[in-house]
């Protein structure tokens, strides 16, 4: 069955500094991944897809790669600012059917 | 304001009731989901209705049902509830193809089972 690995640990980092998050996968080649940011209480909210013929999309200061050589998507922040913390979900496609398994996420915290 | 509502905010109920979760979807949007997240977890996938079709269904519950109508706006039955069914409900749309991606999520509906 498809497993999806994020970074384990909560992301701290200083405001200003890049931030990058991991998202590995096994067992299957997504046709596409997403991100997503998920704030306590509240619905996630889409950021970014990337299809598996595309290496890298960028919207403002975000930046996301898809490796699927590697099964690897790295999501980057830059500038990233206090605004920025939150949890963020890698969600990649389905190997079969419909339903998505957006896991747990990464908690990323930008401090002053 | 991602365009999808849900109702209510927030309920409060006993064990063994039934209730009934609403949610709109965006405008053109054909595609509906319905997740649940309990404290510090994932969401968890429930089902996923296509112009009023049922498409595909995750771990549900046999407890839980829902259905989209023929306005689009789909409602998730909650019944003989229980105390570990206290969590958030979100629901999601997507656009006109019943591909799961870009999906957008209501405000959620927290529900608490006393």
């Amino acid at each position: 069955s498809q497993k999806i690995e994020q970074n384990s640990e909560a992301l701290n980092i200083q405001e200003g500094k890049t931030a990058t998050l991991t998202c590995n996968y096994t067992n299957y080649s997504p046709a596409y991944l997403q991100w997503y940011r998920q704030d306590p209480g509240r619905g996630p909210v889409f950021l970014l897809l990337i299809r598996e013929n595309e290496k890298e999309k960028r919207k403002e200061r975000l930046k996301v790669t898809f490796d699927t050589t590697l099964k690897q998507s790295l999501f980057h922040i830059t500038a990233s600012q206090p605004a920025d913390s939150a949890t963020y979900l890698c969600v990649p496609g389905p190997d079969s059917g419909y339903a998505l398994n957006f896991g747990k996420g990464t908690s990323l915290l930008v401090t002053p | 304001d991602s365009g999808v509502t849900q109702t209510p905010k927030h309920l409060i109920t006993a064990t063994g009731q039934r209730v009934t979760l609403r949610c709109s979807p965006r405008s053109g949007d054909l595609s509906v989901y319905w997740y649940q997240q309990s404290l510090d977890q994932g969401l968890q996938f429930l089902i996923q209705y296509y112009n009023g079709e049922e498409r595909a269904k995750g771990n549900i519950l046999e407890r839980f049902s829902a259905q989209q109508f023929p306005d689009l706006h789909s409602e998730l039955n909650l019944s003989s509830l229980e105390l570990g069914d206290s969590a958030l409900y979100f629901c999601a749309s997507s656009g006109d193809r019943g591909t799961p991606y870009e999906q957008y999520f209501g405000p959620g509906t927290r529900l608490t089972v006393t």
